[in-house]
C-alpha cells in the first residue's frame, strides 16, 4: 500500500540535544511538507521542497534543518538552536498543482526531558 | 488578522442535530480552498475540497462565498463518529502553500 510513513512515534529530547525525525513516502509524490502542531492550534509550515536536493524555509524554520537527498525522504532535525521544541510534527507529501490534496504521515510527538 | 480564522468551538450537538461551522479567509487571491478532519492526535485526513459552486458528499455540504471570504461546512445527521476537529485550508494567495486553521471542535453526544 502506498502512504507515507513518520517515525517514531514519540522522542524525547535532552536539552541541547539534536533530534532527527524520519519521514518517507512510497507516493512518488514530488513535493514534501514538514508542519508543527501546537495544542489548539493549526499547523504552522516549517520547511517544505519541492524537488530534490531543493527545499525552502516555511514560516517558523528557525531551529529546524531539513534535507532532500532522495525524493522518498525528507528528515527533519530539531537541532538545540530550536528553544520550545515540543509539540506534535507533521510530516505531508503531494503532487506540484494548484489545487492539492495533501497526505499526512501519521506524526511524532517530541517532549523536552 | 489571522490569514484564516475559524471559531474554535466546541460545538455540542444531539445526534441526528445539523450543525454549520465557518472559515473567514483574509486573502482575496486565495483560489483553493479545503476542509480537513483531525482526530485527536492523529493526522489530518482531506474531508472535501471547496469549490466556487459549492459541493455536497452525503451528508456534508461545503460552500464558498468569495465576495464575504468564508467558506462553509454544513454537518447533517450529526454521528457521534463525526466527534473531531474541522480544519479550514486555504492556499497562500496565489501561491500553492496552505495555510490552516486552528480548527472547530465538534462533539456530538448521543
Amino acid at each position: 500500500d502506498g502512504g507515507i510513513t513518520q517515525s517514531p512515534k514519540y522522542l524525547f529530547r535532552k536539552e541541547g540535544q539534536n533530534v532527527t525525525l524520519s519521514c518517507e513516502q512510497n507516493l512518488n509524490h514530488d513535493a514534501m511538507y514538514w508542519y508543527r502542531q501546537d495544542p489548539g492550534q493549526g499547523l504552522r509550515l516549517i520547511y517544505y521542497s519541492q524537488i530534490v536536493n531543493d527545499f525552502q524555509k516555511g514560516d517558523i524554520a528557525e531551529g529546524y534543518s531539513v534535507s532532500r537527498e532522495k525524493k522518498e525522504s525528507f528528515p527533519l532535525t530539531v537541532t538545540s538552536a530550536q528553544k520550545n521544541p515540543t509539540a506534535f510534527y507533521l510530516c505531508a507529501s503531494s503532487t506540484i498543482s494548484t489545487n492539492e490534496k495533501l497526505f499526512f504521515g501519521s506524526g511524532t510527538q517530541l517532549s523536552v526531558l | 488578522r489571522k490569514e484564516v480564522e475559524q471559531d474554535p468551538g466546541p460545538f455540542n450537538v444531539p445526534e441526528g442535530a445539523t450543525v454549520a461551522f465557518n472559515c473567514t479567509y483574509s486573502n482575496s487571491a486565495s483560489q483553493s480552498f479545503f476542509w480537513y478532519r483531525q482526530d485527536c492526535r492523529k493526522e489530518p485526513k482531506l474531508l472535501m475540497s471547496v469549490y466556487s459552486s459549492g459541493n455536497e458528499d452525503g451528508r456534508f455540504t461545503a460552500q464558498l462565498n468569495r465576495a464575504s471570504q468564508y467558506i462553509s461546512l454544513l454537518i447533517r445527521d450529526s454521528k457521534l463518529s463525526d466527534s473531531a476537529t474541522y480544519l479550514c485550508v486555504v492556499n497562500k494567495g496565489s501561491s500553492y502553500k496552505l495555510i490552516f486553521g486552528s480548527g472547530t471542535r465538534l462533539l456530538v453526544r448521543p
